[in-house]
């Protein structure tokens, strides 16, 4: 069945980095824009970054920009994040999931994994 | 920068009608998607394009979208839809959520 299953999360200290996985499976991932968002505990839905199908189109939130970076095999059917310089506003859990262009929906959601930045 | 406006709680009781609202700078010209959310679950898609229901999201759920609010409404409210809900937006190829909406189902 569709299914997105993110890996990586983890506790890092401050000023440390950490690389997300997103695996796809069930549908053609080179045909779908993705997306990473997140939600602090106690916060709301906050959007991270969106990568087109090939991946030469790229946009992030002002809040990660220059930090992070979105990336995807579509031969692997996988999403990444790669996150540098966490700080303590970072802590969160991050979600992936899939776009539909045209409808400007996120259809399909993983469960998401956490990351904790933390002394 | 853009921002989208929700009420943090709204309560009903079951088999009411509740009525959520987002509202945000001529959000009528965009289209707006509607997300539930469960504690300890993921979003879940209810609203795409401000009113239409994907495929398996009940015909109670309702979405419109009109000036600077948009509306999803809930008929014959369940106990099951005990959730936060959150509003969402694309602008200038960034994406914006509501703040939330808390559902209470008393």
């Amino acid at each position: 069945q569709v299914q997105l299953v993110e890996s990586g999360g983890g506790l890092v200290k401050p000023g440390g980095s950490l690389r997300l996985t997103c695996a796809a499976s069930g549908f053609p991932f080179s045909d779908y824009y993705m997306t990473w968002i997140r939600q602090a505990p106690g916060k709301g839905l906050e959007w991270v970054s969106t990568i087109s199908r090939s991946g030469t189109t790229i946009y992030y939130a002002d809040s990660v920009k220059g930090r992070f970076t979105i990336s995807r095999d579509n031969a692997k059917s996988s999403l990444y994040l790669q996150m540098n310089s966490l700080g303590a506003g970072d802590t969160a859990l991050y979600y992936c999931a899939r776009i539909v262009v045209g409808e400007e929906s996120f259809d399909i959601w993983g469960q998401g994994t956490t990351a904790t930045v933390s002394s | 920068s853009y921002e989208l406006t929700q009420s943090p709680s709204v309560s009903v009781s079951p088999g009411q009608t509740a009525t959520i609202t987002c509202s945000g700078d001529k959000l009528g010209d965009k289209y707006v998607s509607w997300y539930q959310r469960k504690s300890g679950q993921s979003p879940l898609l209810l609203i795409y394009q401000d009113a239409k229901r994907p495929s398996g999201i009940p015909e109670r759920f309702s979405g419109s979208n009109s000036g600077y609010t948009a509306t999803l409404t809930i008929s014959g409210t369940q106990a099951m839809d005990e959730a936060d809900y959150y509003c969402q937006a694309w602008v200038n190829y960034i994406v914006i959520f509501g703040g939330g909406t808390k559902l209470t189902v008393l």
